[in-house]
Formats: C-alpha cells, structure tokens, sequence
C-alpha cells in the first residue's frame, strides 16, 4: 500500500454530525486523492492536492472538504454528514502527472 | 464527455478461461489508459496500463487491446485464475492532468 494509513478503518455516525478522515502517508508523494466507491458507480473523486495546502475539487465534492497541512497528511471533513455519504472512502497518493496512484486500505462510513 | 463506460458489470469464468472486460470513451483527450485490480477489503492495485500510440500490451497473463478509432480498450485475462477473481477497474487520464477518470467496474469470479 505504498505506506499509505487510513484513520479511522470503520465508522458508524448519524445524520448531521461532522466527521474527519485521516489519511497518512510515508512515501512523500506530491499528490493526494480521495475517492469514495460505491457499487454501480466505481470510485469516485472527492477532492485532491498537490502540494501543501494546494487543493482541487473532484467530480463529487459538495459536502465535503479537504485540508493539508504537511505533505504526509490529507484529512477528508463532511461538516455535517448525511446518508448518501455511506460509502467505503479510499486515499490514494502518486508523484504526478499520469503517474501510477498507490491506494490506501480504506474507510467504511455508515450514516445512520 | 468525461465518463468511461465498462462493461460488464459482472463475469464468472471457469478456471483456465479467457475473461475480457471492456472499455469505451468519448474524450479523444484521453491519452492514458491504467487497470486497476481489487481485492476484497484491499486498496485497488496498479494491474497494467497503456498509452493509444500502441495497440497492444501483454505483462504475463494479462493483456490490453487498444482500438484507438473506436474509442475502446480492453483487458484479456488468458488463463483465469481463483486467484483473479477480483473487482477490475479501468481509468483514462489526460495528458497534463493529475486525475483518472474511472470506470464503474467489474466483478470478476473465477471459478475452480
């Protein structure tokens, strides 16, 4: 998993409430990504960076925001959390450019 | 048109048969072409990639056919294995840019 964590492995939560996830790498990738797979629908992109505090949106991004503070850290917040963001959530880093994305272990989220 | 369509959805296979899975696109901008490979409760994994300039590439047991006037691409599996049974991914990517564009996947069983 090319040193790629994910925090927390599986959460369950309710409507409304704020939720952050972690994702920590060690391979100092310039690019960070998060996507949420759901069935029918393959991974999606959220959110991306590609650099300290350089941020993009994704095809999916309402609701959802993104911070990164230092290179080895990019934190997913839904500031209030609904249940169509139930999903498994993947952070995937990479070099740049076309270049191969190395895929962490995931996060299942349920919205109760 | 950003989407990349793949087909099918689902595909069982007796072991030591050819599993193929398919690809189509519209943006004639694509000019990266990866396969990403599941497991269950695992990150997706780099599988094979290819770029339009070639119409072919073979790593093992795995090979990609690209036919780059029809917009489609391919992935051959020769000699399937219980141990590819596994979710397939196909992506496209732009030349200058740093995000794939996924398809929505494939679940593939091989069976013993």
């Amino acid at each position: 998993d090319a040193g790629i964590t994910q925090s927390p492995r599986h959460k369950v939560t309710e409507t409304g409430t704020p939720v952050t996830l972690r994702c920590h790498q060690t391979e100092n990738h310039r690019y960070m990504y998060w996507y949420r797979q759901d069935p029918g629908h393959g991974l999606r992109l959220i959110h991306y960076s590609y650099g300290v505090k350089d941020t993009d949106k994704g095809e999916v991004s309402d609701g959802y925001s993104v911070s990164r503070s230092k290179t080895e850290d990019f934190l997913l917040t839904l500031e209030s959390a609904t249940s169509s963001q139930t999903s498994v959530y993947f952070c995937a880093t990479g070099r740049g450019g076309q270049d191969e994305q190395f895929f962490g272990p995931g996060t299942r989220l349920t919205v109760l | 048109q950003q989407q990349v369509k793949q087909s099918p959805q689902s595909l069982i296979v007796q072991k030591g048969g050819i599993s193929i899975i398919n690809c189509a696109y519209e943006n004639t901008a694509f000019d990266y072409f990866p396969w990403y490979q599941q497991f269950p409760g695992k990150g997706p994994a780099l599988l094979i990639a290819i770029r339009p300039d070639v119409s072919e590439k073979k790593e093992g047991r795995f090979t990609i056919s690209f036919n780059k006037s029809a917009k489609q691409f391919s992935l051959h599996i020769m000699d399937s294995q219980p141990g590819d049974s596994a979710t397939y991914f196909c992506a496209a990517s732009m030349k200058g840019t740093y995000k794939y564009i996924f398809g929505t996947g494939t679940r593939l069983k091989v069976l013993a």
